[in-house]
């Protein structure tokens, strides 16, 4: 089956250290995201890439790196965690952008990110 | 811009009896609206999109959600609850409007009781 796949599912890091979370994707998509979801709350968008463009919100802290090297992964890198950091992270990926028609996102069942 | 209202919080219903989950959206062109639930430490899973075909959009699991551009609603329906139904409900929106992206709601927490 198609899919998006996130790994791990769960991380437990320290305070500072260097933090990577991947996803891959089937689907062949062109867009791929990276939400931060913290306890009882809605996704919040960090970035997406639409093919190699690399798209960041304006409010994404600068800790927050992402990178895309081929089509099918994508990689969430956290430069010193925090513990305001502490959060699911979820991976989606939808053909093109939210903007257009096939635009349906098809999230990964995300990496629980723990800052000790 | 674009924004979405999830008008509760929290819904508790029993299981069998009907349940409604509630969303009002704001957006300045034809948008795209959609369902999702969110089980505990899973990830989204889509149960509908509206893209100004159908007004009454059915979905996965036995739910439907209608849009009424008069109300700007797009409130998700189904006619008889079970218990693997609880989870966190959102809804959301895209569109020109919308700098590119898919605004969500606050959610709705869905409790299913004997």
């Amino acid at each position: 089956d198609a899919m998006v796949i996130q790994n791990p599912r769960y991380q437990v890091t320290q305070f500072g250290k260097p933090v990577t979370l991947s996803c891959s994707q089937t689907l062949n998509h062109n867009v791929m995201y990276w939400y931060q979801q913290k306890s009882s709350q809605a996704p919040k968008l960090l970035f997406h890439y639409y093919d190699k463009d690399f798209n960041n919100e304006a409010d994404t802290p600068d800790n927050f790196q992402s990178r895309r090297p081929n089509t099918s992964f994508c990689f969430l890198d956290i430069r010193s965690p925090g513990l305001g950091d502490a959060a699911m992270y979820l991976c989606a990926t939808s053909r093109d952008l939210p903007s257009s028609s096939y635009n349906e996102q098809f999230f990964g069942p995300g990496t629980r990110l723990t800052v000790l | 811009a674009q924004s979405v209202t999830q008008l509760d919080s929290h819904v508790s219903v029993s299981e069998g009896t009907p349940v409604l989950l509630r969303c009002n959206y704001s957006s300045s062109y034809s948008p795209s609206l959609f369902w999702y639930v969110q089980h505990p430490n899973k990830g989204l899973q889509l149960l509908l999109k509206y893209t100004s075909a159908a007004t009454l959009v059915k979905g996965i699991n036995g739910f439907e959600a209608e849009f009424k551009k008069s109300e700007t609603s797009f409130h998700l329906t189904k006619p008889s609850a079970h218990m693997s139904d609880a989870a966190e409900y959102f809804c959301a929106v895209s569109g020109l409007g919308g700098g590119n992206k898919l605004t969500f709601g606050t959610g709705t927490q869905l409790k299913v009781e004997l």
